[in-house]
């Protein structure tokens, strides 16, 4: 069935330092990969998507691409602040299970000054 | 939009009490999902809806778990009798469609506690 597996936690880095947080899938069709984010207190907030291969999903600084022939969606930034501190999640839909979402166990990150 | 709504934010309640927790999904979207967040067990889905019918329970813990959709705008999740392994973050989320690639928006979750 599909699965996704994200990197052990937790995650400690300087500010400014580079993140990368890997996230590989296991699919029978062809699926859309997510990066959520939660905050402290908060509900999962969507981060970024791809919804086909080789496709890159960006925000906030976030960069991930869609690797099919690795089967995997790595999360990077380039220079982390403080405020990226959460939790990140790496999840997959599937068309052919429905709308119904994959979720990787997550991964804490601190970000200390 | 207001995004998803759940009420209460916030419930402590005593073992063999019901507990209702509520949902209102983003408007226009047509599927809803309630889902189970704790440290051991990490993010698991409970249930998932499409236009308030319930397509998926597979995830329900037991009987004492149970979820309606009276109308697109409303859903609860119930559990009757409580213990106090139920005692979690649950969250609400909708999305447009399943169509596969839509973003499933989260509610901002209830904190259950039972004693």
């Amino acid at each position: 069935g599909d699965s996704v597996t994200q990197m052990e936690g937790p995650v400690t880095l300087s500010e400014e330092a580079f993140l990368t947080i890997n996230c590989t899938y296991t699919a029978t069709g062809y699926p859309s990969l997510f990066w959520y984010v939660q905050y402290p207190g908060e509900g999962l907030q969507l981060l970024l998507k791809a919804t086909k291969a080789d496709d890159k999903g960006s925000n906030k600084g976030f960069e991930a691409t869609y690797r099919k022939e690795t089967t995997s969606f790595h999360l990077e930034k380039g220079s982390v602040q403080v405020s990226d501190s959460a939790v990140y999640f790496c999840a997959l839909s599937d068309i052919n299970t429905g709308n119904q979402f994959y979720f990787g166990t997550g991964t804490s990150l601190t970000v200390i000054p | 939009d207001a995004g998803v709504i759940q009420s209460p934010r916030h419930e402590v309640t005593e073992m063999g009490q019901e507990v209702t927790l509520r949902c209102k999904p983003i408007s226009g979207h047509d599927y809803l999902f309630w889902y189970r967040q704790t440290m051991m067990r990490g993010l698991e889905l409970l249930i998932y809806f499409n236009n308030n019918v319930p397509i998926d329970d597979s995830g329900m813990p037991e009987d004492r778990f149970s979820a309606k959709m009276p109308n697109a705008s409303f859903s609860t999740l119930k559990i009757q009798p409580s213990e106090p392994r139920d005692s979690a973050v649950y969250f609400c989320a909708s999305s447009l469609s399943g169509a596969g690639t839509d973003t499933q928006y989260f509610g901002p979750g209830t904190r259950l506690t039972v004693l």
